[in-house]
């Protein structure tokens, strides 16, 4: 059973930069056609995708982010992390990693994502 | 980008069936998943791909997809049904590709 924990700080200032970090085990974060995905939920809110890795080291991110966002992969550690700059309070929210399932399916001609494991979460809150 | 609207709630007595929809242009040629949160908790995978279940996901959840609408059907309401509902696809022609539904939060009354 794969299992996922996200570790960093709760409280990040204004304008520095968020750091999260995902552990995985039950499993080797390098093997297999997975992506590992960030995601996260401010209070009372929808989620939201921040980006993903694959075990190649290629990732992906949001566009809205794409400028302050860094996904890395630590395969001796079996980790991923998160690096996130410049944060405002908008940056308030639950950070959740996930395992991103993915293949294509040929007979329907189309990609098949979905998170089919996910950490407890992690309050980060930005704040002086 | 791609859009996914959800009904912002959806209410059901116990015993009966709830219907959460996820609409989205032509979201029947998409794969489609749905994820269950409680409050407090992390969401849970409760059928990927339009309509398969994950293991320890009881039957009475089942999905399907058609047209402009895929639905999320839960048979035989339970009071630990109630959560929040999300759908998700993944959209191959945008820059966002990873697209969550707005939720639907499902009460049992």
């Amino acid at each position: 059973q794969v299992q996922l924990q996200e570790s960093g700080p709760g409280l990040v200032n204004p304008s520095q930069t968020l750091s999260l970090t995902c552990t995985v085990s039950g499993g080797s974060i390098s093997s297999g056609s997975y992506y590992w995905s960030w995601i996260r939920q401010p209070a009372g809110k929808g989620l939201e995708w921040i980006g993903r890795i694959y075990t190649s080291g290629s990732s992906n991110y949001n566009p809205s982010l794409k400028s302050r966002l860094t996904i890395s992969l630590d395969t001796s550690k079996n980790q991923f992390s998160l690096k996130l700059t410049s944060v405002t309070a908008a940056d308030t929210a639950v950070y959740y990693c996930a395992r991103d399932r993915n293949y294509y399916d040929g007979q329907r001609g189309i990609g098949v994502h979905y998170f089919d494991y996910w950490g407890q979460g992690t309050l980060v809150t930005v704040s002086s | 980008s791609y859009v996914l609207t959800q009904p912002p709630s959806v209410s059901v007595a116990p015993g009966q069936t709830a219907r959460i929809t996820c609409g989205g242009n032509n979201i029947g040629s998409k794969s489609v998943h749905w994820y269950q949160q409680k409050p407090g908790q992390a969401p849970v995978l409760v059928v990927y791909d339009d309509s398969d279940r994950p293991s320890g996901i009881p039957e009475r959840f089942s999905g399907s997809n058609s047209g402009n609408t895929a639905t999320l059907t839960i048979s035989r309401v339970e009071a630990g049904d109630e959560a929040d509902y999300y759908c998700q696809v993944w959209d191959s022609s945008s820059v966002h590709p990873v697209v969550f539904g707005g939720g639907t939060k499902l009460t049992v009354l």
